[in-house]
């Protein structure tokens, strides 16, 4: 399968810091979102960004899918966006299999 | 527009016994998959199915099995329980096989085997 690393595995913040979670994958993909798992574990889909640039409020996303990443910024962390952040992927030869990284633990302090 | 309901959202089962877990997609969405997800890993891909058929399959023991419905519901079986079935169980739906626009997941029943 797909091997997908997220770093950094930790991150601790102070309100209103700016912070970039990195995704990198071992193969082409089809598709790779972006989500934020609550507290209740819900995954929340934050962006769908197979390549190219997307933004969303504080939230941005770029995939540079030649080299096999893709980088997540937070700007101006809020404590309502502590969780775990989640990449995930898929390859086109296996549809409708996500494979995820282990995600990042973000904790916003305030 | 409701989006992927899963019940129950808590369960609580003895070793041994086995399990249903259900799943309603997004309405217009034909593509159901199931996922395990572990305390401090990301999820497994368990099953997806499409169509009312099964697509895909993760590497977990054929005690997990699964179907999909007319209506695109799903369920997930697990019998034989064991301490390790112990997770939270997602269910993601998306539009349609070629996976346009990603996945939506729901909330996700988490299970307790004691």
């Amino acid at each position: 399968g797909i091997q997908v690393e997220q770093s950094p595995p930790d991150l601790i913040l102070q309100e209103g810091a700016n912070s970039t979670l990195r995704c990198n994958f071992s193969d082409s993909v089809n598709n790779l979102q972006w989500f934020h798992q609550n507290p209740w574990g819900q995954l929340i889909n934050l962006f769908y960004i197979p390549s190219g640039t997307k933004q969303n409020g504080r939230l941005s996303a770029t995939t540079v899918a030649t080299e096999r990443y893709s980088l997540l910024y937070i700007s101006s962390s809020q404590t309502t966006d502590s969780g775990v952040y989640f990449c995930a992927v898929d390859r086109g030869s296996t549809l409708g299999r996500l494979y995820f990284g282990r995600g990042t633990q973000l904790t916003v302090w305030p | 527009d409701a989006g992927v309901t899963q019940s129950p959202t808590h369960l609580i089962k003895t070793r041994g016994q086995h399990v249903t877990l259900r799943c309603s997609p997004i309405s217009g969405h034909k593509s159901v998959s199931w996922y395990q997800q572990v305390l401090g890993q990301g999820p497994q891909f368990i099953f997806q199915y499409y169509e009312k058929e099964e697509r895909g399959r993760g590497n977990f023991p054929d005690r997990f099995s699964a179907r999909q419905f007319p209506n695109y519901s799903s369920e997930l079986n697990v019998n034989a329980l064991l301490l390790g079935d112990s997770a939270l169980y997602l269910c993601a739906s998306s539009l349609m096989n070629s996976v346009l626009g990603g996945y939506t997941f729901g909330s996700g029943t988490r299970l307790t085997v004691v």
